[in-house]
C-alpha cells in the first residue's frame, strides 16, 4: 500500500520568510496528491490537488503555491509567509478522485 | 458549504461502552467516508460508504448512511483506551473532485 513521506515534523518560520514542504509517495503510481491545512481543533481545508505531473488545481486564494515536479512528488511553497499561514499541514494521495485518502504525519508550521 | 458537520464535538466514555458519533451534510453525495486522527498526527482511513448503502462493517466499526436525513453514524463497540481520537467525516459532492472534511468529534475513552 501507499506510504507517504512529509517532513519536516515541525517547523518555526519568521513572517516573510520563504517556504518550502515536501511530500513524497512511495508504493503507488500516477496518484492524486493533494496538501491539507488543519487549523489547531479544527477540520482540514484543502490548498492544492493535482492529478498528474505539472498538473494543479488551487482550491482557496492565498499566499502559497504547489508544484508536482516528479509523478510521487509534491511540493508546497511560500515566498513570503504570514502570520495567518500557521497550521498543520497535511500531504495525502489517492488512487482516484474522491476514494479513501493516505494522509502523511504532516508538518506542525509555526510563523512568529 | 458542503462540508460536513459532526456531532457531538467532544465525547467522553467508559471503557467497555459503545461510542456514536453522527455526521450530517448538505447535499448529494457518492460517498462518506469516515477518518481518525490521533493528536498531532495524520489522518486514517477507517470506512467508506457509498450512497447505495445503508450500513457497513468493519471490525469494532458500523457505519450507517442515510441518504434521505443526508446524515451518517459511527459506531465504535467495546471501546478501547487506544479509541481516544479525533475522528472526522468526509464527503465528496458529485460533480466536485475532492473530499470536504468536517471539524471532528474529539473522543476520550476513560481506561
Amino acid at each position: 500500500s501507499q506510504t507517504i513521506h512529509q517532513w519536516p515534523a515541525t517547523l518555526v518560520q519568521p513572517v516573510g520568510s520563504p517556504l518550502s514542504l515536501e511530500c513524497t509517495v512511495e508504493g503507488t503510481s500516477n496518484p492524486n496528491l493533494y496538501w491539507y491545512r488543519q487549523a489547531a481543533g479544527r477540520g482540514l481545508q484543502l490548498l492544492f490537488y493535482s492529478v498528474g505531473i505539472g498538473q494543479i488545481s488551487s482550491e482557496v486564494p492565498q499566499n502559497l503555491s504547489a508544484s508536482r515536479p516528479q509523478d510521487r512528488q509534491f511540493i508546497l511553497s511560500s515566498k513570503k509567509l504570514l502570520l495567518s499561514d500557521s497550521g498543520f499541514y497535511l500531504c495525502a494521495c489517492s488512487a482516484a478522485q474522491r476514494e479513501k485518502l493516505f494522509f502523511g504525519s504532516g508538518t506542525q508550521l509555526s510563523v512568529l | 458549504s458542503q462540508q460536513g458537520e459532526e456531532d457531538p464535538q467532544a465525547l467522553s466514555i467508559q471503557e467497555g461502552e459503545n461510542a456514536t458519533m453522527n455526521c450530517s451534510y448538505k447535499t448529494s453525495i457518492n460517498n462518506l467516508q469516515w477518518y481518525r486522527q490521533n493528536s498531532g498526527r495524520g489522518l486514517v482511513h477507517l470506512i467508506l460508504i457509498r450512497s447505495n448503502e445503508r450500513e457497513k462493517h468493519s471490525g469494532r466499526l458500523r457505519v450507517t448512511l442515510d441518504t434521505s436525513k443526508k446524515s451518517s453514524s459511527l459506531l465504535i463497540t467495546a471501546s478501547r483506551a487506544a479509541d481516544t481520537a479525533s475522528y472526522f467525516c468526509a464527503t465528496d459532492k458529485t460533480g466536485a473532485n475532492n473530499l470536504f472534511f468536517g471539524t471532528g468529534t474529539r473522543l476520550t475513552v476513560i481506561p
